[in-house]
């Protein structure tokens, strides 16, 4: 599975836009972007995946470059409920058995 | 609908020690892990099953032993505990076709002392 690189960690305030980059230049052409939260203490969420269109849910939206080598989670109105450590994992979609590769993931503080 | 649900929350060990922590899952989910999380570091797969019957190991495999008899269950069981098994589990699954994305239960607390 292809490595990720994500800051260790951002800001940012209250009601903006949190924009959270990923770098994943060593993708091939079966992975798929995922998006997971860690709120402290508890389990992993899911978020948002996507292969090479830009993709959004109620939660968030995801954009992946032409070249699917970067990618970046929006979450359009940040609330403090959106801290949380955020987890960008490349994973082939079919074949995948379950199994996640964490890196250390970005630390976002939302601040009011 | 209760999701992922892993028993005990929190435990208290003493070294050598064997201890068994229990996931279940309802969602008819085929595949089924368990990862193990240090003090600010990310998960680490522990090991991982496909289906009834089927387990195999993860990144981080030793001094745990797993078992799937039944879709729904996946404990994992500690042989011989350790301090350095002193760690944040947690139970996951998937279902795959059309999909894998991975639900998560709210953790297991052990302590090794």
């Amino acid at each position: 599975d292809a490595k990720t690189t994500q800051p260790p960690s951002m800001d940012c305030a209250e009601g903006r836009a949190a924009n959270l980059p990923c770098n994943h230049s060593t993708i091939s052409g079966n992975e798929y972007v995922y998006w997971y939260r860690q709120i402290h203490s508890q389990g992993p969420q899911y978020i948002i995946h996507g292969l090479k269109n830009n993709e959004t849910n109620e939660m968030a939206s995801l954009i992946i470059t032409e070249d699917r080598k970067s990618s970046t989670l929006i979450l359009p109105h940040a609330t403090l409920r959106d801290t949380a450590v955020y987890y960008c994992i490349v994973t082939p979609q079919t074949g995948n058995t379950g199994k996640l590769i964490f890196g250390q993931g970005t630390t976002l503080q939302v601040k009011p | 609908n209760a999701g992922v649900t892993q028993t005990p929350k929190f435990q208290v060990l003493k070294t050598g020690q064997s201890m068994t922590l229990q996931c279940a899952q309802d969602m008819n989910h085929e595949y089924m892990s368990w990862y193990r999380q240090d003090p600010g570091m990310g998960l680490r797969l522990i090991h991982y099953s496909v289906g009834a019957g089927i387990t195999d190991q993860g990144e981080v495999p030793n001094g745990y032993n797993v078992s799937r008899s039944t879709t729904e269950d996946f404990p994992l069981r500690l042989l011989s505990a350790a301090p350095s098994q002193t760690s944040v589990y947690f139970c996951a699954s998937s279902y795959t076709r059309g999909g894998n994305t991975i639900y998560f239960g709210e953790g297991s607390w052990l302590t090794v002392v």
